[in-house]
């Protein structure tokens, strides 16, 4: 299905604990997020990519890793989890233009990750 | 920190009256958009208007951006209760692909 996908939608883990989210988006779009969504904090972006091999780190990326081998796939990793990372994670694209590097259309969202670290 | 913060933080209106929300950034822009989130849903975008721009519509919403204020407004126009949902703005800095968010306005409309 055309579209962007995260993976799992809900998942409980244990504190310490090493867990990936995995977001898959069927458009190649050059650009890629990872926020977070919490009460009283809106979205706050953790990582982005402009392309394959190129992140750069958002507003709060401590304790978080992610890879991006293909276009297609944007993997975050929360390397041991706290219960601070309980959230819910959205992952988003944007087609834009990559060779401009900056952004000049729409993102779209998958549709959230709930994570409980407990 | 956030680049947008929108205002207010809650909106409660009667179905037929018009919403407006603001949103308001700290540096240099690309570009603004605004998007609506449905409760535990992803969010949907709704326009986007760039730096250059200072009013743009789309059906009934109705987004202007003052960038000698930083500022930006979204207005829904005949609302439904349909249009229950949250609402935030997102910018670009200029020169960055960097999208970030606002904590955005929770709008309910009452039918």
């Amino acid at each position: 299905d055309a579209g962007i996908t995260q993976s799992p939608r809900y998942k409980i883990t244990e504190t310490g604990r090493q867990v990936t989210l995995m977001c898959h988006q069927t458009w190649s779009h050059s650009y890629m997020f990872w926020y977070r969504q919490d009460l009283g904090h809106g979205l706050r972006l953790i990582y982005y990519s402009a392309a394959a091999d190129i992140t750069d780190k958002g507003e709060v990326p401590d304790g978080y890793v992610v890879s991006r081998s293909k276009t297609e796939n944007f993997p975050l990793t929360l390397e041991s989890a706290t219960r601070s990372q309980t959230s819910v994670y959205f992952c988003a694209s944007s087609g834009g233009t990559g060779a401009s590097y900056y952004m000049n259309t729409e993102a779209f969202f998958g549709q959230g990750t709930r994570l409980t670290v407990v | 920190s956030q680049q947008g913060e929108e205002d207010p933080q809650a909106l409660s209106i009667q179905e037929g009256e018009n919403a407006t929300m603001n949103c308001s950034y700290k540096t240099s822009i690309n570009n603004l958009q605004w998007y609506r989130q449905n409760s535990g849903r992803g969010l949907v975008h709704l326009i986007l208007i760039r730096s250059n721009e200072r009013e743009k519509h789309s059906g009934r919403l109705r987004v202007t951006l003052d960038t000698s204020k930083k500022s930006s407004s979204l207005l829904i126009t005949a609302s439904r209760a349909a249009d229950t949902a949250s609402y935030f703005c997102a910018s670009s800095g200029a020169g960055s692909y960097q999208l970030t968010f606002g904590k955005g306005t929770k709008l309910s409309v009452i039918p």
